[in-house]
């Protein structure tokens, strides 16, 4: 089975860095994805890792160590914008082919001023 | 433009009523998946499907059932025997990277 485990709630201050934690429990992985989602919309694709790693684009980046099971999503210089949930995801290859994608429950981040 | 369109974008039922929300897409996809979402959870796997005329059950699959008969749809049924329908309903079809992109949901209630 999959168990994805991320902090519920977090906040930090406007122009800071903060670190979103995901560790998970899968019986396959393919690959981790962080996506953001802001209330009442669809997530938006922000990071895939495959290999373990840093992986920056612009004011984000993720990390994976696939031994520890463990993901981090470092946001800098932070926005008011930044204010949304924050999914991490796992892709499972599964059985026959199937490409399963679990999602753990989310990372609501305040931004304050 | 490709992407990815849900139907209705709100939708109310009455109790005992089936209802089917449409997804459909023109990025060329195969694989395309169905997911709830309640008022501050995550996102939970009702079905997903691969290829045309093939589908897996996700982790809350019951009270739901999908079909897949074109590349490009993916319509999933509540049933009555959904216990608590109320939510956000996410249609996803994933590139050849991985990457999943999203439609802009629905969302329904049971009145």
């Amino acid at each position: 089975g999959q168990n994805i485990d991320q902090p519920t709630e977090m906040t930090a201050t406007e122009g800071a860095i903060v670190q979103i934690n995901c560790t998970y429990q899968t019986s396959g992985f393919n690959g981790l994805f962080w996506y953001q989602q802001h209330a009442g919309e669809a997530p938006t694709f922000l990071s895939y890792n495959v290999l373990d790693g840093l992986e920056e684009k612009g004011r984000f980046s993720s990390f994976l160590s696939r031994s520890k099971g463990y993901s981090y999503l470092l946001l800098k210089e932070l926005q008011m914008k930044d204010s949304a949930s924050y999914l991490c995801a796992v892709r499972d290859p599964g059985s026959g082919g199937y490409q399963k994608v679990t999602f753990g429950t989310g990372t609501k981040l305040q931004v304050i001023p | 433009d490709g992407g990815i369109t849900q139907s209705p974008k709100y939708l109310f039922r009455k109790e005992g009523q089936n209802v089917t929300l449409s997804c459909e897409q023109n990025l060329n996809h195969d694989a395309m998946y169905w997911y709830r979402q309640d008022p501050g959870q995550g996102l939970r796997l009702i079905y997903y499907s691969q290829i045309v005329n093939d589908f897996q059950k996700g982790d809350i699959a019951e009270g739901y059932s999908v079909s897949r008969e074109k590349k490009e749809s993916f319509p999933l049924t509540v049933t009555s025997a959904q216990k608590n329908p109320t939510a956000f309903y996410l249609c996803a079809s994933r590139e050849i990277t991985g990457e999943l992109f999203f439609g802009e949901g629905s969302r329904l209630t049971v009145l």
